[in-house]
């Protein structure tokens, strides 16, 4: 089975610009998570998508947007883009989510912003 | 609530020596435990996972975690490291009786591999 891609793998972006990320999880996986890895917060959880609805966020500002289409690929959208930004990227699918259920992670989009 | 504590910043092993790294955890309810690891330029990559049983887990590359309940403890171990397992080491959690909700993830532990 192929892994989790994420698309693009590097970006450069200039503040107040918007950014959308894509990211394809393992077939037959239905959940979706995205995480902002950054040396100084860690890795922080923004939200997870299954079966096309948003079942958890974490405390991200509204700038920070998702969402899970039919065929489970998912897309992160962020708007007005400041330099605190920039990061590491994260998508992780899993086949539930829940429970004892793993996540398997892609290799990330390092976003850039200048 | 549900939250991890990885205490070590870095660990650093002679190579062929036995390596521990440890976590911590709190929940309100039975955890779900994992451990990542994450090389450079690269996504995290799942180990092992604790969810109930037996308390010693078998993962990956040979490495194993001991499940502690009482002292709420999650410890990753390996009889004798390589240098090639110098990496970045994450612990996360999960509250199994809260229902869907997201992982936590410690804040991560960064194991060095002498030669």
């Amino acid at each position: 089975k192929a892994g989790v891609t994420q698309t693009p793998r590097y970006l450069i972006k200039t503040r107040g610009q918007q950014v959308t990320l894509s990211c394809s999880p393992i077939s037959g996986h239905r959940s979706v998570s995205w995480y902002q890895q950054t040396p100084g917060q860690g890795l922080q959880f923004l939200f997870e998508y299954f079966s096309e609805t948003q079942r958890n966020k974490g405390n991200f500002p509204g700038r920070f947007s998702g969402r899970q289409f039919s065929n489970s690929r998912s897309e992160m959208n962020v708007s007005t883009l400041e330099l605190g930004d920039s990061a590491l990227y994260l998508c992780a699918s899993s086949t539930a989510g829940t429970g004892g259920h793993e996540q398997y992670f892609g290799p990330g989009t390092r976003l850039t912003v200048t | 609530a549900q939250s991890v504590a990885q205490p070590e910043d870095q660990v650093n092993v002679a190579e062929g020596n036995p390596l521990t790294v440890k976590c911590t955890y709190s929940v309100s309810g039975n955890p779900y435990l994992f451990w990542y690891v994450q090389y450079p330029n690269r996504g995290l990559q799942f180990l092992l996972k604790y969810i109930t049983g037996d308390n010693l887990v078998k993962g990956s590359y040979g490495f194993e975690a001991e499940f502690n309940k009482s002292q709420t403890s999650f410890h990753l171990k390996k009889p004798s490291a390589l240098v090639s397992d110098s990496a970045l080491y994450f612990c996360a959690v999960r509250d199994g009786d809260a229902g869907r909700r997201a992982l936590t993830f410690g804040s991560g532990t960064r194991l060095q591999v002498q030669p």
